[in-house]
């Protein structure tokens, strides 16, 4: 399993970009990286996901530098509702199915 | 709404009861997963199923036996289970083959066991 690190909470305020970083070093190279976030008592909520070009969709933007070996999660406009436990986890096949291995994850804190 | 529902949202059982959850996916997906999230922890996988077959049990007690009669519907049975059982059981679904598809989690299910 590729491991990946991530701080364990950051803050942010309302209205500015919030940029989470996550580490995998260990990443193979038909590996995808996955974000996900939990707010408090709910099921985990898809963000984006990457192989090697950045991404950007209504919610965020994937960043993932060229060597594959970490990338950056942006919330373009952090709002109160982005406060939650961001996951960055790297996919892989498992018995022809997926797998996500779910770390610590970073609380982010947005504040007004 | 992420097309995976669970039920029931919360279940308060006694250590001799059996009780199940459920979940449904109207996604056509081919994979379906239970997680088992405790207080503080990470997320766990316990049970992978691939078209309705059991791929993996992650050393998951027998006290909790999963079963997927369809690639629709999962279900996890629960029997004499212990207080440290207590946790929040996560379904989830994703298509099996192809890179790049996304796993959708259920709102999960609080379990309290008394």
């Amino acid at each position: 399993d590729a491991k990946t690190t991530q701080p364990p909470s950051m803050d942010c305020a309302e209205g500015r970009a919030a940029n989470l970083p996550c580490n995998h070093s260990t990443i193979s190279g038909n590996e995808y990286v996955y974000w996900y976030r939990q707010i408090h008592s709910q099921g985990p909520q898809y963000i984006i996901h990457g192989l090697k070009n950045n991404e950007t969709n209504e919610m965020a933007s994937l960043i993932i530098t060229e060597d594959r070996k970490s990338s950056t999660l942006i919330l373009p406009h952090a709002t109160l509702r982005d406060t939650a436990v961001y996951y960055c986890i790297v996919r892989y096949l498992f018995g022809g199915a997926q797998k996500l291995v779910f770390g610590q994850g970073t609380r982010l804190t947005i504040n007004p | 709404e992420t097309g995976v529902t669970q039920t029931p949202r919360h279940l308060v059982m006694g250590m001799t009861n059996k009780k199940s959850l459920k979940c449904e996916q109207h996604l056509g997906h081919n994979a379906m997963y239970w997680y088992k999230q405790s207080a503080k922890k990470p997320l766990e996988l316990m049970f992978v199923y691939n078209f309705k077959e059991q791929t993996e049990n992650n050393s998951v007690p027998s006290r909790f036996s999963p079963e997927c009669p369809n690639s629709s519907h999962l279900f996890l049975h629960l029997h004499t289970l212990q207080p440290e059982d207590s946790a929040l059981y996560l379904c989830a679904s994703s298509q099996a083959l192809g890179d790049g598809n996304t796993i959708y989690f259920g709102e999960g299910s609080w379990l309290t066991v008394v």
